[in-house]
């Protein structure tokens, strides 16, 4: 069974600053995705970011960028230039290739930037 | 394109009854599965229906069921309804691809609320 372990429950920025959470997993499975998700206080949950465990290439998305390390099964996010309406809970997400499209998430990391 | 929509947001339910939730996929979407996410706790993978039917269950009682329509609408079924059912409900919807993944895209949640 997979596993995902969010070590910070709770961070805390200033506007403007970077910020990087963490996400470590555990799997024996060799292609897998990987998620961040942003859940704010509307509930519904947001895409952030994805990484294909094949692509030794760290994904990126404007503001949004991953330090994907498999061997470490470690994929943190980093968030450059914070801004307010990105507080949110985040969850790191796991997903296996073959079979259904199961997503496994952390225990989620608060995140609060303030003004 | 309304996205993934659930209904209804709210419900209050006391202990031993039975409750539906119901899900409308995104556009296009052929597979819904259902999370529960307690409070303050990363979503909880319940189970997934594809082509009407289950795919794949989470550590779950069959307590819990579902079904799929098919216009991919889906619903959740909980039985003997216990305190500690209490969640968030969050419906997802994706396309299902041989070898892939697409996005799963989350409705806003129903909050049910056992008494």
């Amino acid at each position: 069974a997979q596993t995902v372990t969010q070590s910070q429950p709770e961070m805390s920025v200033q506007e403007a600053e970077t910020v990087t959470l963490s996400c470590t997993y555990d799997t024996s499975e060799s292609n897998y995705y990987l998620f961040w998700y942003k859940q704010p206080p509307s509930r519904q949950m947001i895409l952030v970011i994805r990484q294909e465990a094949y692509k030794q290439q760290n994904a990126t998305e404007n503001r949004f960028s991953v330090n994907f390390q498999k061997a470490a099964k470690s994929f943190s996010l980093k968030i450059s230039d914070s801004q307010l309406g990105d507080t949110a809970m985040y969850f790191c997400a796991f997903m296996k290739i073959q079979g259904a499209q199961k997503l496994v998430f952390g225990q989620g990391t608060r995140l609060t930037i303030n003004p | 394109d309304a996205g993934v929509t659930q209904s209804p947001t709210h419900l209050i339910k006391t202990r031993g009854q039975q409750v539906t939730l119901r899900c409308s996929p995104k556009s296009g979407h052929d597979t819904v599965s259902w999370y529960q996410q307690a409070l303050g706790q990363g979503p909880q993978f319940i189970f997934q229906y594809y082509e009407e039917e289950e795919r794949q269950r989470g550590n779950f009682p069959d307590r819990f069921s579902g079904h799929q329509f098919p216009n991919y609408s889906s619903e959740l079924n909980v039985n003997a309804l216990l305190l500690g059912d209490s969640a968030l409900y969050l419906c997802a919807s994706s396309l299902a691809l041989r070898g892939g993944v697409t996005e799963a895209f989350f409705g806003q949640g129903t909050r049910l609320t056992v008494v």
